[in-house]
């Protein structure tokens, strides 16, 4: 199953809304996972499930889909969350990961 | 609270072997299936392999089918990776983690191929 993310890079501001799209090649039900990533650190856990927040992340990350076309959110933008995005599809073997979308300061 | 941690990252030379260890503490790791996944320099991440969580099936990415074995100490809360006939494109950031969602991981470990 390929993954795919978009998109790839953006500009944000402290405060904005955003929006990343990750879509499956086949129908992967809600067997798809987010999850972020700061340089030199390992990937931190936000959703699984699709939609299910990971203990301890803040509610202002949401993540919605099932079937081929997933979108994790974030409300309003903070410092802390510039950083790679990465979504991973554990439906069947080989699981796989989107290429990620990296969300810098504009 | 579950931590994952690896160890065994080295430079090794290219054809040669190397075997990583993730401990697991803070959950009952018995019970919870297992992944290794990599990063290789200013990649993206690339899974590699899952084990069951009674260790008795594993399942890999092609790029490491038949060179790489996964495998499990349930008794001492130990996964393992052996790494075999390694290439210079093996070279990355290896982790653990923990769940087929990958719930918890590990901080990683560096391997290294290179003559």
């Amino acid at each position: 199953i390929q993954m795919t993310q978009s998109p790839s890079s953006l500009s944000a501001s402290v405060g904005d809304r955003l929006t990343i799209t990750c879509r499956a090649s086949h129908d992967i039900s809600d067997h798809l996972a987010w999850f972020q990533q700061k340089p030199g650190k390992a990937p931190k856990s936000l959703i699984y499930g699709a939609s299910r927040l990971q203990s301890g992340v803040p509610a202002k990350f949401s993540g919605s889909g099932s079937g081929t076309d997933f979108t994790l959110t974030i409300s309003s933008l903070q410092p802390e969350d510039f950083a790679t995005y990465y979504c991973l599809q554990y439906d069947s073997y080989p699981f796989t990961f989107g290429p990620g979308t990296k969300v810098d300061i504009k | 609270e579950a931590q994952l941690v690896e160890s065994g990252g080295n430079l090794v030379q290219p054809g040669g072997s190397l075997r990583l260890s993730c401990a697991a503490s803070g959950f009952t790791f018995s019970s919870f299936e297992m992944n290794w996944v990599r990063q290789a320099p200013g990649k993206g991440l690339e899974w590699l392999s899952y084990i069951t969580s009674s260790g008795s099936t594993a399942y890999y990415a092609d790029s490491v089918k038949g060179r790489f074995t996964m495998s499990r100490d349930n008794a001492k809360n130990l996964l393992y990776l052996q790494m075999n006939s390694l290439r210079a494109e093996d070279t990355a950031v290896y982790y653990c983690s923990k769940g087929y969602a990958g719930t918890v991981w590990g901080q990683g470990t560096l391997v290294t191929v290179s003559s």
